[in-house]
């Protein structure tokens, strides 16, 4: 199965309210990045947390990280339909080298 | 900086036929990422190479794939010969370290 685990797949929420996606990984890492993709499009790079690092902003993004759960969490607050994308996340992998493993996404529809 | 530059941006090709994919990173990024997603296996990572070298090539489905980094500023990847089940959009991605990536627009294979 995949390292990073989106959950929900898809969420469809009204424009303003938060939305939150939540990511889980099974083995040990250097940092977890969020990316986003626009249909059609490749993948935009959001917000990267370090393993020593608990929590991170970003403009209306906010991630978290929790190694003892082996899960992160990103906030989209005030949202917009320009929002609407699927959203991945990624695991840096502990002696991984540079590569990145990416789960599954989440789509995230916001409506007006 | 232009960004990923990758060529063509849609390929449609006959099974059996070669096709050669083209990637320029962006200038000074040491690592550079071939993807593939489709719908049904999303993102995989088929082979990365860090400073010109291939480091990881565990993803390359078989080996009717395979990947060049002649120099620091251009990638190919090869489907010789191509079959209906390699259609997907094909991705590269590059970055310096293990920092965030930055993702080409994809190139949209089509294989009859």
């Amino acid at each position: 199965s995949q390292q990073g685990e989106e959950d929900p797949q898809a969420l469809s929420i009204q424009e303003g309210e938060n939305a939150t996606m939540n990511c889980s990984y099974k083995t040990s890492i250097n940092n977890l990045q969020w990316y986003r993709q626009n249909s059609g499009r490749g993948l935009v790079h959001l917000i990267l947390i370090r393993s020593n690092e608990r929590e991170k902003h970003s403009g209306r993004l906010r991630v978290t990280l929790d190694t003892s759960k082996k899960s992160s969490s990103l906030l989209i607050t005030a949202s917009r339909a320009a929002d609407t994308a699927s959203y991945f996340c990624a695991t840096g992998l502990t002696g991984g080298g540079n590569k990145l493993t990416f789960g599954t996404g989440t789509q995230l529809k916001v409506e007006l | 900086d232009a960004g990923v530059i990758q060529s063509p941006r849609h390929e449609v090709t006959e099974m059996g036929q070669e096709v050669t994919l083209r990637c320029k990173p962006i200038s000074g990024h040491n690592s550079l990422f071939w993807y593939r997603q489709t719908m049904m296996r999303g993102l995989e990572l088929l082979i990365y190479f860090n400073n010109n070298v291939p480091i990881d090539d565990s993803g390359m489905p078989e080996d009717r794939f395979s990947a060049k980094m002649p120099n620091a500023s251009f990638s190919t990847l090869k489907i010789q010969p191509s079959e209906p089940r390699d259609s997907a959009v094909y991705f590269c991605a590059s970055s310096f370290e293990l920092n965030e990536q930055f993702f080409g627009p994809g190139t949209r294979l089509t294989v009859l």
